[in-house]
Parts: structure tokens; sequence; C-alpha cells
């Protein structure tokens, strides 16, 4: 089955660190760039990062610069997003979700989520 | 970057109806690169359209996009129950790419 399942999510304090995952399967992964989009609570959506197959290319919001990480490792089909100095404004659930054409940054299998919650 | 808004921020129909959802980008959309996509409560989004008009795969064609520029629509022909949902609009012709804010679709 292809599919995408996100883990890693939890409760951090303000200034904390979190390293979420998405596992992929049913696909050939390092065929495929990846992103990361995340939903604050009762909010739209936000573009937060996204890599390259081969992993040689990142991207990021301005929002996220300097303090989130994107990285994958294609021997284990996996996606990850290194969170450091989260702040409140970083509660949101966290998807992962699979670049659908090579170039355009548009989606087209998305994983289940995963909800951080940055809070004292 | 662009900003895209949808319009309304709600829209109350009864099953059957036509639904009309509109997203007005900030600047003109590079190649019509604009995708729609459908959120149901507590799920992921699901893919609608890409390129402004081009149904993913195993869309039912009730549902079209059109436009072209700096307006684009996304039309639902006859609502069905499952469509009743949260849609966003997004572009990708230009970086970063960015989301609309959504338009719901509720029961009346």
């Amino acid at each position: 089955e292809v599919q995408l399942v996100e883990s890693g999510g939890g409760l951090v304090q303000p200034g904390g660190s979190l390293r979420l995952s998405c596992a992929a399967s049913g696909f050939t992964f390092s065929s495929y760039a990846m992103t990361w989009v995340r939903q604050a609570p009762g909010e739209g959506l936000e573009w937060v990062s996204g890599i390259s197959g081969n992993a040689v290319n990142s991207y990021y919001a301005d929002s996220v610069k300097g303090r989130f990480t994107i990285s994958r490792d294609n021997s284990k089909n996996t996606l990850y997003l290194q969170m450091n100095s989260l702040r409140a404004e970083d509660t949101a659930v966290y998807y992962c979700a699979r670049r659908a054409v090579t170039g355009l940054w548009y989606f087209d299998l998305w994983g289940r989520a995963t909800l951080v919650t940055v809070s004292s | 970057e662009v900003v895209l808004t949808q319009s309304p921020g709600t829209l109350s129909l009864s099953p059957g109806e036509r639904a009309t959802l509109s997203c007005r980008a900030s600047q003109s959309v590079s190649s019509s690169y604009l995708a729609w996509y459908q959120q149901k409560p507590g799920q992921a989004p699901r893919l609608l359209i890409s390129g402004a008009s081009s149904r993913a795969t195993g869309i039912p064609d009730r549902f079209s996009g059109s436009g072209s520029g700096t307006d684009f629509t996304l039309t639902i022909s006859r609502l069905e129950p499952e469509d009743f949902a949260v849609y966003y609009c997004q572009q990708y012709g230009s970086s970063p790419q960015t989301f609309g804010q959504g338009t719901k679709v509720e029961i009346k």
C-alpha cells in the first residue's frame, strides 16, 4: 500500500527540540522530493520545508529557516524534520507529503500527520 | 510571496446544488500552476486538481477547475454528501509555494 506515516510529535517546552519522522512505503521513495506542511489549530495549511529525492537540495519557509532541518534516509525510506528552538507558534499538526511531479511543488500523497504542541 | 485569497469563507449549500469556489492571487500565477485540495475533519488533504484544470487520479468529474492569471475557480457540479469539506487552493509557480486560507462547504 502506498502510504506515509508520521511520528515523533508531542508536547515540548518553548526553546526545546523535537524530531519528526515520516516512513514511506509502497513507492520508490528516493525518486520523489518530499515536503513538510503544517496546520495550526483551526487554521489553514502552511508549507514548511522540502527536500529533493537525492537530498542534495533543501528548502525552508522563512518562518522556520535556521531552526528546522529537513533530511532523509533513502535506505530507510524515511523523511525527517529536526525542529530546534521551538516556539508557541510552531504548534500544529505536521504532515509529510510527496511531491507529485518533478520540479513542481504540489503534492499527491499525504500522511495522516503528527501533532506538535509547544507549551510550558 | 504570492498571497492567495479564497472566497467565500463558508458556502452553505444543499446536496445536489452547484458549488463555485474562488481563489484569487496577489500576482499572476506562473503557467497556471495552481492546485486544489479537499480536506475533511481529522483527515489529510487530498489532491483534486493540478495545473488549474487537470483532475487528479480517481477524482470524479463533478469536480472541475478553471482560470488563469490571478483568478481561479473550483466548481463542484452537483454536491454529494461526501463533498462537504474544506477546500484549499495552492500556487506552485513561485517560490515559496503558498496556500489559500480555505473555503468551507457546509450543508445548508
